[in-house]
C-alpha cells in the first residue's frame, strides 16, 4: 500500500457513546502507534504494537481507552463512554520495527473526532 | 521522563527570510531527534533525523537542523523560506526507550507571507 490509512477522517459523536478508529499500516511494518492530537495537550503518545507482543499502553490517558491489532497489521483504537475532552485528531503511525533505535515513523491523515 | 519545547509558538517571516526554530529537550540519556512538518491539510511528514555522527544534519527541501549536546538543543533552519513553507513544525525524541515512541514539543505554526 501507499501509506498509513485512516478510517474514518472525520467522526462526531455525543457524550457517552463509544467510538472505534481503524488504522492500516503500511505492508510489513511491524510497529503501530497511536497518537493523540489535542488544542491543549499537543501531540501525545498513546499506545504502540510491536509485531504480536502485547502493547505498550503507558501513554493511555484512562481505561475507557483500549486498542487492539488483529494478526499483526489493522489497528483499532476503541474510546468507551467518550467524553468532551477526548475531542482530539487520533493519528496512526506506523515504522519497520520498533526495535530498533530511531526507525522513522510514518504517520496517517488522522481521523478528528468531536464528542458534542 | 523525557519531555521537548518549542519556544516560538507562531513565527510570521516575509519570503526570502532566514529561519530558525528552536528546539529544546530534557532527557539524561542518548536521543534520537526529529522535525516533522504539517502541510496545510496534509499528515505530519518527516524533515530530518539525527541519530549520531555529524551533528549537522540535512533534510529535504532545504531544511537543516544542529545538535548541540551541551545545550540539549536541536534548532531548525533554513536560510530562505517560500510562501511553501507556511506549515506547523514539530520538533520530537525518543531516548532510545523500549519501542521508541515519540515525545514532541507543542509545535511551531510558520507562515510565510508572499
Amino acid at each position: 500500500g501507499a501509506g498509513v490509512s485512516q478510517s474514518p477522517s472525520n467522526k462526531v459523536t455525543e457524550k457517552g457513546k463509544d467510538v472505534e478508529l481503524r488504522c492500516d499500516p503500511i505492508s510489513g511494518h511491524t510497529a503501530l502507534y497511536w497518537y493523540r492530537q489535542s488544542l491543549g495537550q499537543g501531540l501525545e503518545f498513546l499506545i504502540y504494537f510491536q509485531g504480536n507482543s502485547a502493547p505498550d499502553k503507558s501513554g493511555l490517558p484512562s481505561d475507557r481507552f483500549s486498542a487492539e491489532r488483529t494478526g499483526g497489521s489493522v489497528s483499532t483504537l476503541t474510546i468507551q463512554r467518550t467524553q468532551q475532552e477526548d475531542s482530539a485528531v487520533y493519528l496512526c503511525a506506523s515504522s519497520p520495527s520498533a526495535l530498533a533505535t530511531g526507525n522513522e515513523q510514518f504517520f496517517g491523515p488522522g481521523t478528528r473526532l468531536t464528542v458534542l | 521522563a523525557q519531555s521537548v519545547s518549542q519556544h516560538n509558538h507562531h513565527v510570521i517571516l516575509s519570503e526570502a527570510a532566514s529561519l530558525e526554530l528552536g528546539c529544546n529537550y530534557s532527557y539524561g540519556g542518548t536521543v534520537n531527534l526529529f522535525w516533522y512538518v504539517q502541510y496545510p491539510g496534509q499528515h505530519l511528514q518527516l524533515l530530518l533525523k539525527y541519530f549520531s555522527g555529524d551533528p549537522l544534519v540535512k533534510g529535504i527541501k532545504g531544511f537543516e537542523a544542529e545538535f548541540i549536546k551541551s545545550k540539549f538543543s536541536f534548532n531548525l533552519r533554513k536560510p530562505s523560506v517560500q510562501w511553501s513553507d507556511t506549515a506547523e513544525y514539530f520538533c520530537a525524541v525518543n531516548g532510545n526507550n523500549a519501542g521508541n515512541m515519540l515525545t514532541f514539543g507543542g509545535g511551531t505554526r510558520l507562515m510565510v507571507k508572499p
